[in-house]
């Protein structure tokens, strides 16, 4: 299994849809977890952090299955401005404490 | 509140011509300083990381170098630039929560 694995998408939704993405991870050590959103032409920006089971957020709700090791990111009522791309983020080992999914890409359509 | 300034937003440059890109951070003191590349429609490729002064750790072989001459620099250098090193280059530091935080990254075009 690679360090950090997510479906690359797109995922083109409607307005008002309910999306959910999947991140799939090799270290079962890990102890906290990330999303990041990312911009076409922008750098990379904390979404959400995930600690335990899962963190809610207005719209967006991550959460967490250890025993399986994958981390999911659902958004609620989908609006045009979410239009992006979204990195999960897992920590690794020593200083190199971060390790970056591809990203999953999202279109909103209105 | 800490910031992270890079610098130049945009470059173009030929092959075989030098590089210098500088990023430096303020609020923070002793900083975990990382260099990424993303190539177009690619993931984040992590190039360089540092955890002091002078102390760089190298994660990909290739013709980039980087240095950390002050506690809050650091500097991403080539001699000589390949068509190959055309990229998004983010600069990016770590909070204690081990969050990371990226500078606004410079779009470098190698022709």
């Amino acid at each position: 299994r690679k360090e950090v694995e997510q479906d690359p998408g797109p995922f083109n939704v409607p307005e008002g849809a309910t999306v959910a993405f999947n991140c799939t991870y090799s270290n079962s050590a890990s102890q906290s977890f990330f999303w990041y959103r990312q911009d076409c032409r922008k750098e990379p920006k904390l979404l959400m952090s995930v600690y335990s089971s899962g963190n809610e957020d207005g719209r967006f709700t991550a959460q967490l299955n250890r025993a399986s090791q994958y981390i999911s990111l659902l958004i609620r009522d989908s609006k045009l401005s979410d239009s992006a791309t979204y990195l999960c983020v897992v920590p690794n080992s020593g200083n190199t404490p971060l390790v970056f999914g591809k990203g999953t890409r999202l279109s909103v359509i209105a | 509140s800490q910031t992270i300034h890079q610098w130049p937003a945009t470059l173009v440059q030929p092959v075989g011509s030098p590089l210098s890109l500088e990023c430096t951070v303020e609020g923070t003191s002793n900083p975990n300083l990382y260099w990424y590349r993303q190539a177009a429609g690619r993931g984040l490729q992590l190039l360089f990381y540092s955890v002091g002064i002078g102390q760089i750790s190298s994660e990909v072989p290739q013709n980039l170098s980087a240095s950390r001459p002050q506690d809050r620099q650091f500097i991403l250098s080539s001699k000589k630039l390949l068509l190959s090193d055309s990229g998004f280059y983010l600069c990016a530091w770590n909070s204690a929560g081990g969050i990371q935080y990226f500078g606004a990254g410079t779009r470098l075009s190698v022709l």
